[in-house]
């Protein structure tokens, strides 16, 4: 069974920082994966989906890495600011369902 | 791009009332719909996947009686909590999988139940 992992659990940065994500997976046959961000009491939104064929995907200020082989994958956020402060989820898709890590609570103070 | 339309967004019920939430894909066809739910400040959990026209596959512990689950059309999928409890107030999220594409999930807005 698919179990999805994302380190760290809660992060706090200064506005301006760069920081990365991550997330780990322990089963490589996926066909995707996807990050998506939540607010509090919110839906999700995607961010940035990943084919299993892909190495990563660049959107904006967002950029996704994927190394299937050893079960990672990392969100890049440059340069963050204070409305980038949500819950970021990493979801994998087995083709079957997705599973989702327990999410990195990002705050990005000003 | 896909949308999927959750509603309502929020309700409150009475304790041993049923509630039902809708989840409609607007401009595509979901063969395949899934439900999931959030506990405060945890990751969303599977409950259960449903195919268009055939009957729902339930997570390991939970209950297929209280959490009804309808998929009659490709764009429609309901989610029934039979018999409300406090213990079922919780965040519930559907996501729709498309037939074609690249195999991306379009999710709901969410409903917050809250059985009082």
């Amino acid at each position: 069974k698919q179990e999805v992992t994302q380190i760290p659990a809660a992060l706090s940065v200064p506005e301006g920082e760069n920081l990365v994500l991550n997330c780990s997976f322990t089963d490589s046959a996926i066909y995707n994966l996807q990050w998506f961000r939540q607010d509090p009491g919110k839906g999700l939104t995607s961010l940035l989906l990943i084919q299993s064929s892909q190495r990563e995907q660049t959107s904006g200020r967002l950029n996704a890495s994927l190394d299937k082989s050893s079960g990672r994958s990392t969100l890049y956020i440059a340069a963050s600011q204070p409305g980038d402060s949500a819950t970021y989820l990493c979801a994998v898709n087995d083709n079957n369902d997705m599973r989702f890590g327990a999410g990195t609570r990002l705050t990005v103070k000003p | 791009g896909a949308v999927v339309s959750q509603h309502p967004s929020r309700v409150i019920c009475k304790s041993g009332t049923s509630v039902k939430i809708e989840c409609r894909s607007l401009d595509f066809q979901a063969t395949t719909m899934f439900w999931y739910r959030q506990f405060p400040k945890k990751s969303l959990m599977l409950m259960a996947t449903s195919n268009e026209g055939s009957k729902a596959t339930y997570e390991q512990g939970v209950e297929k009686d209280k959490f009804l689950i309808n998929h009659a059309s490709l764009t429609l999928s309901t989610l029934t909590v039979t018999s409300a409890h406090p213990e079922d107030s919780s965040f519930y999220i559907c996501s729709a999988r498309g037939d074609r594409g690249n195999y991306g999930y379009t999710f709901g807005s969410g409903t917050r139940l809250t059985v009082v």
